[in-house]
């Protein structure tokens, strides 16, 4: 079975401040994972790809199959990085579903 | 938006009545799903399609169904709506299965309330 944790349902940082969002999954092959965000009642949409390994808004994240970790960071947060954001994960051989974490929600004060 | 849209946006049912809620895609994606957002347990998978007329049931299917009659349209039924049905619903398609990455891309959402 595949899960995905997320630790935190609430963080709250400065903004300037560095921010990281805790992402553990589960899951016995080799995962897909994203982190999608969510602004105030607007769609979700896809922030980052691990397999991209890519810099979106900032944001990046490291696949640590080690640590089964997918965790996201950002040096400096800035206010409109307030959001929802979930982190999923996606197996090769489940016709594309996701299964996805609780979810953060990051609010960046000034 | 990956021409995504769901209809209606916002609606409120009684206890027992049925509902449907309507997805559709503008780019011929095989892959559709239905999830449920509610507070404290992120997104659920209510049920997906993998083709006109080929779909299976996700995580909390209990008390809905779905049809897929054409390509576009993925339809997702409330037989006998209840309170804990009240949610939002989100749709998603996916642009690459079967080779991943299976990233997906959403439908604004249909707020849903069950007095």
């Amino acid at each position: 079975a595949q899960r995905v944790t997320q630790p935190e349902k609430l963080l709250s940082v400065f903004k300037g401040a560095p921010v990281e969002l805790k992402c553990n999954y589960s899951y016995s092959g080799s995962p897909e994972l994203f982190w999608y965000v969510q602004y105030s009642r607007q769609r979700l949409q896809l922030l980052l790809r691990h397999i991209s390994r890519e810099s979106i808004k900032g944001f990046t994240a490291d696949l640590n199959k080690g640590e089964t970790s997918f965790h996201l960071k950002k040096p400096f947060a800035q206010e409109e990085d307030s959001a929802m954001y979930y982190c999923a994960l996606s197996g090769r051989t489940n016709a594309g579903k996701s299964t996805f974490g609780d979810g953060t929600t990051l609010t960046v004060k000034p | 938006d990956a021409g995504i849209t769901q209809s209606p946006r916002h609606k409120v049912t009684e206890t027992g009545t049925p509902v449907t809620l309507r997805c559709h895609q503008t780019e011929n994606h095989r892959y559709m799903y239905w999830y449920r957002q509610d507070p404290g347990h992120g997104l659920r998978l209510i049920h997906y399609s993998y083709g006109v007329k080929d779909t299976d049931k996700g995580e909390v299917s209990d008390g809905y169904s779905v049809s897929r009659s054409k390509t576009e349209d993925f339809l997702l039924t409330l037989e006998s709506a209840t309170s804990s049905q009240t949610s939002v619903y989100f749709c998603a398609i996916s642009f690459k299965p079967p080779l991943p990455p299976f990233e997906q891309y959403f439908g604004p959402g249909t707020r849903l309330t069950v007095t």
